[in-house]
């Protein structure tokens, strides 16, 4: 089945700095959504976006399905910002299953 | 906004009860899901339905079972908890799109201690 692998595991940024999350799929893919994970666990949907790109506020994220991979681009980092990102696939098998990345952790530091 | 609630923020069980899981979606979505999620191992899929009275199981099923007798209600039932089943539980909800493209919204978590 598909793989989804994401980059780096662990992230540590100081407040105000910019940053870029990667996330590569091993084959083709229909979908792909960003999640983040807060501290209390809650998974909030930031971006669903088969490709191209999207911008919400600071947060924006590119897919190029064709080269598969995806890009989740932090600007100006604010420590709420911490937590878990996973980015999540569906593969082209039309399974309805959602196939996660292991995640970046991202800590910012005021 | 799609709402979906999970009845349970924490619980704490003993080895042996009987345990469940409810998880209810406001927005009339056809699909609902179970995962689990541990250090580690990421989140894993649990069990799934496509639409009242419809189950599939996932990557691990083993020792669950699930029941939605209503569209807006999953619920997951742990036969004879085990303290393997310590965990955070998440209930996610979706509306069925062409080729299951839509997006998948997340309850808030149910953090199960089994002791």
């Amino acid at each position: 089945g598909i793989q989804v692998e994401q980059s780096p595991p662990d992230l540590i940024l100081q407040e105000g700095a910019n940053s870029t999350l990667r996330c590569n799929f091993s084959d083709s893919v229909n979908n792909l959504q960003w999640f983040h994970q807060n501290p209390w666990g809650q998974l909030i949907n930031l971006f669903y976006i088969p490709s191209g790109t999207k911008q919400n506020g600071r947060l924006s994220a590119t897919t190029v399905a064709t080269e598969r991979y995806s890009l989740l681009y932090i600007s100006s980092s604010q420590t709420t910002d911490s937590g878990v990102y996973f980015c999540a696939a569906y593969g082209s098998s039309n399974t309805g299953k959602l196939i996660f990345g292991q995640g970046t952790t991202l800590q910012v530091k005021p | 906004d799609v709402k979906v609630t999970q009845s349970s923020r924490y619980l704490v069980k003993r080895t042996g009860e009987k345990v469940f899981l409810e998880c209810v979606q406001d927005m009339d979505h056809e699909n609902m899901f179970w995962y689990r999620q541990d250090p580690g191992l990421g989140l894993r899929l649990i069990y799934f339905s496509y639409d009242v009275k419809m189950k599939e199981k996932g990557d691990i099923p083993e020792g669950y079972s699930v029941s939605r007798e209503k569209k807006e209600r999953f619920s997951l039932i742990l036969e004879s908890a085990s303290t393997n089943q310590t965990s955070m539980y998440l209930c996610a909800s979706r509306r069925q799109g062409v080729s299951y493209n839509s997006p998948l919204h997340f309850g808030n978590g149910t953090r199960l201690t089994v002791t």
